[in-house]
């Protein structure tokens, strides 16, 4: 069956630190991968894509990493700050032609000053 | 990028009643809009996909008689849940795209069923 798992619910992680978050995903074969934010009781809102020919992309502090031969990328956010603190979603397409996202279950970030 | 609104922000209704939830695209015209739920500490879940002028395509296991979906117009959906129930209440979110690989959501609806 089709799955995305984030590696963990929570993270928490002192101000300053890098904070790497992980995706996994099993029986999917994506053209792309998106990260989002999301505050509490808000939408998701989009930081990155990053397509299956890009190893690396990255967006001021962020950084993403692919590898579609693990199936798994890595979120980071350098020099981390309470303001950082969300639940991070990480979504696939639904396959080639496939119009709708799906996506893991969150790792909630928590930036301690 | 584009700015999806959804009103009402939160609603508490009582079992059996219904409730219509509005997405608005505010400067984009989308001919396509999704519908989310998301149950506290889950992730989101796809229900449906709402196509300007035409039915709606449902999800695997979403009832389209409870759900029911309009997207009148290139800027309105509205979602409407029937005789809503307790085991109903979630977070409602909905989102359209303006091109092939971006995506932006509305900030969601609090639905709780008393």
């Amino acid at each position: 069956s089709q799955k995305i798992e984030q590696n963990s619910e929570a993270l928490n992680i002192q101000e300053g630190k890098t904070a790497t978050l992980t995706c996994n995903y099993t029986n999917y074969s994506p053209a792309y991968l998106q990260w989002y934010r999301q505050d509490p009781g808000r939408g998701p809102v989009f930081l990155l894509l990053i397509r299956e020919n890009e190893k690396e992309k990255r967006k001021e502090r962020l950084k993403v990493t692919f590898d579609t031969t693990l199936k798994q990328s890595l979120f980071h956010i350098t020099a981390s700050q309470p303001a950082d603190s969300a639940t991070y979603l990480c979504a696939l397409e639904g396959g080639a032609g496939a119009n709708n996202l799906f996506f893991g279950t969150g790792t909630r970030l928590t930036v301690i000053p | 990028g584009a700015v999806v609104s959804q009103h009402p922000s939160r609603v508490i209704c009582k079992s059996g009643t219904s409730v219509k939830i509005e997405c608005r695209s505010l400067d984009f015209q989308a001919t396509t809009m999704f519908w989310y739920r998301q149950f506290p500490k889950k992730s989101l879940m796809l229900m449906a996909t709402s196509n300007e002028g035409s039915k709606a395509t449902y999800e695997q296991g979403v009832e389209k008689d409870k759900f029911l979906i309009n997207h009148a117009s290139l800027t309105l959906s509205t979602l409407t849940v029937t005789s809503a129930h307790p085991e109903d209440s979630s977070f409602y979110i909905c989102s359209l795209r303006t091109g092939p690989e971006t995506q932006y959501f509305g900030p969601g609806t609090r639905l709780l069923v008393l």
